[in-house]
C-alpha cells in the first residue's frame, strides 16, 4: 500500500530557531512530493513542489529536500518565526488512481513555534 | 479567479439529517477531491474524480456520495447524517499536468 511517514509527530521549538520535519513515503511509481503549510482551521497550502529528478527546493526560509533514490524528503525552517506554528504536511502525487486517488497525504507534524 | 470555493463554512446537523457539501473551482482543473480530517489526524480521501461524469471512491467513502456533472462542481452528499461524520471536510482540484493541488477552506461539519 503507497503511505507517507512523517516524523516527528509534533514539535516545540524558540522562535529564531532552526528545525527539520522528515518524510519517507512507499508511493511508486511517484509522480511528485508536495510540502503544505496548514493553519489551524484552514486549508493546507502549498510551500514547495519537487519532482523526481530535483534535490532540493526553497521558498523563503523553508527549504526541500528529496532523495528519491532512499524515498525520503525532508523540509528545513530556518530562523523560524511564531508564524511558522501549524500543521506541516508531506504529500506525494504518483501516477494512478485506487482508493488513495493520487494524492498520497501524511498526517503532518505539528510545529510549535514559542516566543 | 476565486480558486476552489467551499461552501457552506460551517454546519451543525441533526443525526439522520441530509445535506450537500458544495465545492467549485474556476481553474478548469480535471481532478477534484473530498477529504475529511478528523481532529489530530491526517487527510483522508473520500471520493474523487478524474473528469466531468467520472467518480471513484476513496479510502473512506461510506455514508457519502458525490457527482460530477461539470469540470466546474464536485458537490459532496450526506444522506443519513451519523455523529461518526462529525469532521472537517476539504475539497481540492489539480488538473492533469499540473503538480500543483489547491484546497477551499474546510467546512465544518458537527453532526449532534
Amino acid at each position: 500500500k503507497n503511505q507517507v511517514e512523517q516524523s516527528p509527530q509534533s514539535l516545540i521549538i524558540l522562535e529564531g530557531k532552526n528545525c527539520t520535519l522528515q518524510c519517507n513515503y512507499t508511493v511508486s511509481p511517484f509522480s511528485n512530493l508536495r510540502w503544505y503549510k496548514q493553519d489551524t482551521g484552514r486549508g493546507p497550502v502549498s510551500l514547495t513542489i519537487m519532482t523526481f529528478s530535483e534535490n532540493t527546493k526553497s521558498n523563503g526560509r523553508y527549504t526541500a529536500t528529496l532523495d528519491a533514490d532512499t524515498k525520503q524528503s525532508s523540509l528545513h525552517i530556518t530562523a523560524s518565526q511564531l508564524s511558522d506554528s501549524a500543521s506541516y504536511i508531506c504529500v506525494v502525487r504518483g501516477f494512478y488512481g485506487g482508493s488513495q486517488g493520487n494524492l498520497i497525504f501524511g498526517k503532518g507534524t505539528k510545529l510549535s513555534v514559542k516566543p | 479567479n476565486a480558486g476552489v470555493t467551499q461552501t457552506p463554512k460551517f454546519r451543525i446537523l441533526k443525526i439522520g439529517q441530509s445535506m450537500t457539501l458544495q465545492c467549485a473551482q474556476d481553474m478548469n482543473h480535471n481532478y477534484m477531491y473530498w477529504y475529511r480530517q478528523d481532529p489530530g489526524m491526517g487527510l483522508k480521501l473520500i471520493y474523487y474524480s478524474v473528469g466531468a461524469g467520472i467518480t471513484d471512491k476513496g479510502e473512506v467513502p461510506n455514508g457519502y456520495n458525490v457527482s460530477r456533472s461539470t469540470t466546474e462542481d464536485f458537490p459532496l452528499r450526506l444522506e443519513l447524517a451519523a455523529p461518526s461524520q462529525t469532521s472537517v471536510y476539504f475539497c481540492a482540484s489539480t488538473n492533469r499536468e499540473n503538480t500543483e493541488a489547491f484546497f477551499g477552506q474546510g467546512t465544518r461539519l458537527t453532526v449532534v
